[in-house]
């Protein structure tokens, strides 16, 4: 248990859904981001939430949608996504943003687009 | 922009044996580095980092790793390993603006 919860753990959704990711931290952190983990591929980082706005974005396509009402939750909202999307998604939240910090990551939602 | 490179894509061990990830890191000031341990089903936790100082740094769980500046290397070590090792193993490097690259990860598997 690293303090960080993500729901669901298990998402199958088709093409034309739209479902959100929700994670959770109660470490008292300022920073939280979303990456993708696709099978044998580095993770890649999505987002980056600081002090509850937005600092980073990877270039993501816009059918991701995060949202960070307060620094504890973050939100991924996602709409007409591709079978491509099909990934394990993870949080992650930090003391600050920065590598001198750590990252304390959730376990995932692990997606499936059919 | 920073790069990881992890040769290995998995590696068996016997258990009880000594085991070595390679990392091999493409950045231009001093890296930050990590190495984190994925479980099945479970996210990433950090084994260990290094930030500067002693080259040689102690994580959790036994594992060391090694800074080697010439060799742009940090290669990850236990010199016995444990059935509960099995997983999969991620080496990063992060830059001053909080980015971190991942390597595609080496998956360890441990036989009795």
């Amino acid at each position: 248990e690293t303090g960080v919860t993500q729901t669901p753990r298990h998402l199958v959704m088709g093409m034309t859904n739209k479902k959100s990711l929700k994670c959770e931290q109660h470490l008292g952190h300022n920073a939280m981001y979303w990456y993708k983990q696709s099978a044998k591929k580095p993770l890649e980082l999505m987002f980056v939430y600081n002090f509850k706005e937005q600092t980073e974005n990877n270039s993501v396509p816009s059918r991701f949608s995060p949202e960070c009402p307060n620094s504890s939750h973050l939100f991924l909202h996602l709409h007409t996504l591709q079978p491509e999307d099909s990934a394990l998604y993870l949080c992650a939240s930090s003391q600050e943003p920065g590598p001198i910090t750590e990252a304390f990551f959730g376990q995932g939602t692990r997606l499936t687009v059919v | 922009a920073q790069s990881v490179t992890q040769p290995d894509i998995h590696i068996t061990v016997s258990e009880g044996a000594s085991l070595e990830l390679r990392c091999n890191y493409s950045y231009g000031a001093t890296p930050y580095l990590f190495w984190y341990v994925q479980s099945p089903g479970q996210g990433l936790q950090l084994l260990l980092k290094y930030f500067s100082g002693d080259t040689l740094v102690q994580g959790i769980k036994g594992f060391e790793a090694e800074f080697k500046r010439s060799q742009s290397s940090f290669n990850l070590r236990k010199p016995s390993v444990h059935w509960s090792d099995a997983a999969e193993y991620f080496c990063a490097v992060g830059d001053i603006d909080y980015k971190l690259s991942f390597g595609a990860g080496t998956t360890v598997t441990v036989r009795a």
